[in-house]
């Protein structure tokens, strides 16, 4: 199974430019979410869903938005890319929020110049 | 708000000692505990979880963790680490109908 799947692995912005990190996840999980990890940090959760259709915002929501058209994907926009946002960006999905067992992508390291 | 704290921000061990790394939760309710280990350049990967029963979970790796509701602890040990243990580790906590709350991670450093 591919579990999800993370794409690109590595991306330069340069300040002001927008782009999407691609999530996709194979196991028929509802709950998918993504977070940013900056060292020291731990990991930072950006935004969530709970199903299709069906966003919120997580801790550090600014600067990004989401959107869920298929239990599948979980696209991840950055507009107007800033210093700020260079981080490693996960994404994971679960069969249910918080008591069941998160998988996580590869992850995306971004850099911002 | 519930929060996660791992006080050790780096650990370091020789090959065959013993480990515990520590993670501490606050929050009313009992909680659903993780840890996960994060090898260089990779995503995280569970290693072991408490959602009731024995206070004593083991995990994969030969890890386990022990959940001491009176400390609000839930600390990570093996008897004899490996220098393929080498990762940064991080205790998560969530309750039922809420997010995981990850702490800062422990980089773990294993000597030959």
């Amino acid at each position: 199974n591919a579990g999800v799947t993370q794409t690109p692995k590595f991306r330069i912005l340069k300040i002001g430019q927008s782009m999407t990190l691609q999530c996709t996840q194979d196991m028929n999980h509802n709950y998918m979410y993504w977070y940013r990890q900056d060292p020291g940090m731990g990991l930072k959760l950006i935004y969530y869903s709970v199903g299709a259709g069906i966003t919120d915002k997580g801790e550090v929501p600014n600067g990004y938005n989401v959107s869920r058209s298929t239990t599948e994907d979980f696209p991840l926009r950055l507009e107007l890319a800033a210093p700020s946002q260079t981080s490693v960006y996960f994404c994971a999905s679960s069969q249910r929020t918080g008591i069941t067992e998160a998988f996580f992508g590869q992850g995306t390291r971004l850099t911002v110049v | 708000a519930q929060s996660v704290t791992q006080p050790d921000i780096h650990i370091t061990v020789s090959e065959g000692a013993s480990l515990e790394l520590r993670c501490n939760y606050s929050y009313g309710a009992t909680p659903y505990l993780f840890w996960y280990v994060q090898s260089p350049g990779q995503g995280l990967q569970l290693l072991l979880k408490y959602f009731s029963g024995d206070t004593l979970v083991q995990g994969i790796k030969g890890f386990e963790a022990e959940f001491k509701r009176s400390q609000s602890s839930f600390n990570l040990r093996k008897p004899s680490v490996h220098w393929s243990d080498a990762a940064e580790y991080f205790c998560a906590v969530a309750f039922e109908g809420n997010k995981l709350t990850f702490g800062t991670g422990t980089q773990l450093k294993v000597e030959l």
